[in-house]
């Protein structure tokens, strides 16, 4: 089973900083299947990123994706007030098998 | 528009059951594969189950193998989750989510709180 590792944990950043955050795969993920998604406080996950680097429908430009293999970044260029939240990165292994990181959260400096 | 509901949560004693559902609004529900991920309070996001659309392949988790059975009415566009000798570390928002393909988790209801205690 792959395990996907997220950093930082916590990122502490003000509004119109660029937010950079890392998920490491414990091995390759086949066809680069690999989603990331934002949660903010008591609401439902929603998908932003999907395929590592296309942007889910009504998605803001701001936010982008990278990587292939293990290594995977999400990069939101100029963080707006309401993108305080929790992120997590998810891959899918193929085998029918789906893996969520652990987390990273972008509070307000 | 789309939308996902889901209900059935509640509290349940250990070993107890719980039957969870999701009512699908604005999707081809029959093509679409289905799944379950749910979230232990102050936790991450973990992947319960899957289902395809005509209801024929179904996955699970390692840990809820043998306990929990997902279902689907097409003609309803209704999901199902039944959840047997359910214990404590169950406890958990259990969410409908629809995936795009197979790979990632497209459209999510809002929850439903599932509390295993006695």
């Amino acid at each position: 089973e792959i395990v996907l590792t997220q950093s930082p944990g916590t990122l502490s950043l003000s509004p119109g900083e660029r937010a950079t955050l890392s998920c490491r795969a414990s091995q390759s993920v086949s066809g680069n299947y690999l989603a990331w998604y934002q949660q903010r406080p008591g609401q439902a996950p929603r998908l932003l990123i999907y395929g590592a680097s296309s942007r889910a429908t009504g998605i803001p430009d701001r936010f982008s994706g990278s990587g292939s293999g293990t290594d995977f970044t999400l990069t939101i260029s100029r963080l707006e007030p309401e993108d305080f939240a929790v992120y997590y990165c998810q891959q899918y292994g193929g085998s029918r098998t789906w893996t969520f990181g652990q987390g990273t959260k972008v509070e307000i400096k | 528009e789309v939308q996902l509901l889901e209900s059935g949560g509640g509290l349940v004693q250990p070993g107890g059951s719980l039957r969870l559902s999701c009512a699908a609004s604005g999707i081809t529900f029959s093509t679409s594969v289905m799944s379950w991920v749910r979230q232990a309070p102050g936790k991450g996001l973990e992947w319960v189950s899957v289902i395809s659309g005509s209801g024929g392949s179904t996955y699970y988790t390692d840990s809820v193998k043998g306990r929990f059975t997902i279902s689907r009415d097409n003609s309803k566009n209704m999901l199902s989750l039944q959840m047997n000798s359910l214990r404590a570390e169950d406890t958990a928002i259990y969410f409908c989510a629809k995936l795009a393909g197979w790979d990632a988790f497209h459209i999510w209801g809002q929850g439903t709180m599932v509390t295993v205690s006695s």
